[in-house]
């Protein structure tokens, strides 16, 4: 278990309104990521990080933006939401290229 | 788009039977691995197969890497109900992207 908490675990919300879902390791990792679950689209990477302040884009990465001041939270935020963006968000971490995943932060636009 | 697409989508099979999951990703990679996810949780790593590599086991895993035909394949043996879960392959090459996954249903 790398330390992996997100939050918050569940959010409803409402089209155009700014939301904010935070990622905190314990450990100290380099890489950071961000990742989208739907129904038949497996996981999508949405934004990355290599390091403070180094980040970039994944496959799905419009409409998100991301920050990392500190090496143990990776901030991902949804400017205006959209329905499109109703999904369960994933934080993880690049241990040893391995994946460790958060436990998940449903997320639902109304 | 993804890089790894799994092969099935979805796999029903009895208990102790073999289940055989296919993956096909489209660039170069470093390492590829194995993840498995039960409902309504995280992913859950399995297996890594470097990129040099042809083959690995771990416990009744066995994971075969083609790196010429840019696929590879997990084999679970003596599949348990427990096994039940959905898996997916993903390719690493600076970042790390996943598939769409492999739904297997294990009847007991």
């Amino acid at each position: 278990d790398a330390g992996i908490t997100q939050s918050p675990r569940h959010k409803v919300t409402e089209t155009g309104t700014p939301v904010t879902l935070r990622c905190h390791q314990t450990e100290n990792h380099r890489y950071m990521y961000w990742y989208r679950q739907d129904p038949g689209h497996g996981l999508r990477l949405i934004h990355y990080s290599y390091g403070v302040k180094d980040t970039d884009k994944g496959e799905v990465s419009d409409g998100y933006s991301v920050s990392r001041s500190k090496t143990e939270d990776f901030l991902l935020t949804l400017e205006s939401a959209t329905s499109s963006q109703t999904s369960v968000y994933f934080c993880a971490i690049n241990k040893d290229s391995k994946i460790d995943f958060g436990p998940g932060t449903r997320l639902t636009v109304l | 788009s993804q890089q790894g697409e799994e092969d099935p989508q979805a796999l029903s099979i009895q208990e102790g039977e073999n289940a055989t999951m296919n993956c096909s990703y489209k660039t170069s990679i470093n390492n590829l691995q194995w993840y498995r996810q039960n409902s309504g949780r995280g992913l859950v790593h399995l297996i890594l197969i470097r990129s040099n590599e042809r083959e690995k086991h771990s416990g009744r895993l066995r994971v075969t890497l083609d790196t010429s035909k840019k696929s590879s394949s997990l084999l679970i043996t003596a599949s348990r109900a427990a096994d039940t879960a959905s898996y997916f392959c993903a390719t690493y090459n600076n970042d790390m992207r996943f598939g769409a996954g492999t739904r297997l249903t294990v009847k007991p």
